[in-house]
């Protein structure tokens, strides 16, 4: 039972280029959770999905950033036009309600 | 809202000393309670969790945690760490009542064992 998949690892974009990861999450989840890790802080709970529905993303910026989970394949999170500030580490997170998610390895982004 | 406060944001212990990592948190709802251990540029692994039940919580590795209701904290313990412990350790919370894992985390403490 493979566990969450990220890819890629590593993702470098240069100044108003687009950023786009990936997350297939553990056989059997429905949920699919994104945070993003800043330099030297913790985790920020960005968004929450459900297969072809978002149910919460009060942590995702206003602009710029989106996220789906559609009914095939993977989730994914994508930033348009990316800014220094967006360099991190994103992680994602699968689970099917019952109080434990599993992380995959991130991808970190980084902005030149 | 829940948050989670990590007050050492590093702890440098000796190799075969003890440990604790501190966590408080605050909510208006009954929280279960994780710790997860993060491995430099690896992703999160479950050390242990609080549900129910017995408030001394056993997880991998060799940590334990203690629920302390009253105190609101959920302290992480070692009795004797290796360098292989050397890692940043998160707690986070999630509400009992809301169905789903999102997670609120503390902001982390840096554990590096001297040698």
């Amino acid at each position: 039972n493979a566990g969450v998949m990220q890819n890629p690892r590593h993702l470098v974009r240069r100044r108003g280029q687009e950023a786009r990861l990936r997350c297939s999450p553990m056989k059997g989840h429905s949920h699919v959770y994104w945070y993003r890790q800043l330099p030297e802080e913790g985790l920020k709970f960005m968004v929450y999905l459900q297969k072809e529905n978002i149910i919460d993303e009060s942590g995702m910026p206003k602009e710029r950033f989106s996220a789906e989970f559609p009914k095939e394949g993977p989730s994914i999170l994508r930033i348009q036009q990316v800014v220094r500030g967006d360099s991190a580490a994103y992680f994602c997170a699968s689970g099917y309600g019952n109080t434990e998610a599993f992380f995959g390895q991130g991808t970190r982004l980084t902005v030149v | 809202a829940q948050s989670v406060t990590q007050l050492d944001s590093q702890v440098p212990v000796f190799e075969e000393a003890p440990v604790e990592l501190r966590c408080n948190y605050s909510s208006s709802v009954s929280v279960y309670l994780f710790w997860y251990v993060q491995y430099p540029n690896q992703g999160l692994q479950l050390l242990l969790k609080y549900l129910s039940g017995s408030t001394l919580v056993k997880g991998i590795n060799g940590f334990e945690a203690e629920f302390n209701k009253s105190q609101t904290s959920f302290h992480l313990r070692k009795p004797s760490v290796h360098i292989s412990d050397t890692a940043e350790y998160f707690c986070a919370v999630i509400p009992t009542n809301f169905g789903n894992e999102k997670l609120t985390f503390g902001t982390g403490t840096r554990l590096t064992i001297i040698p």
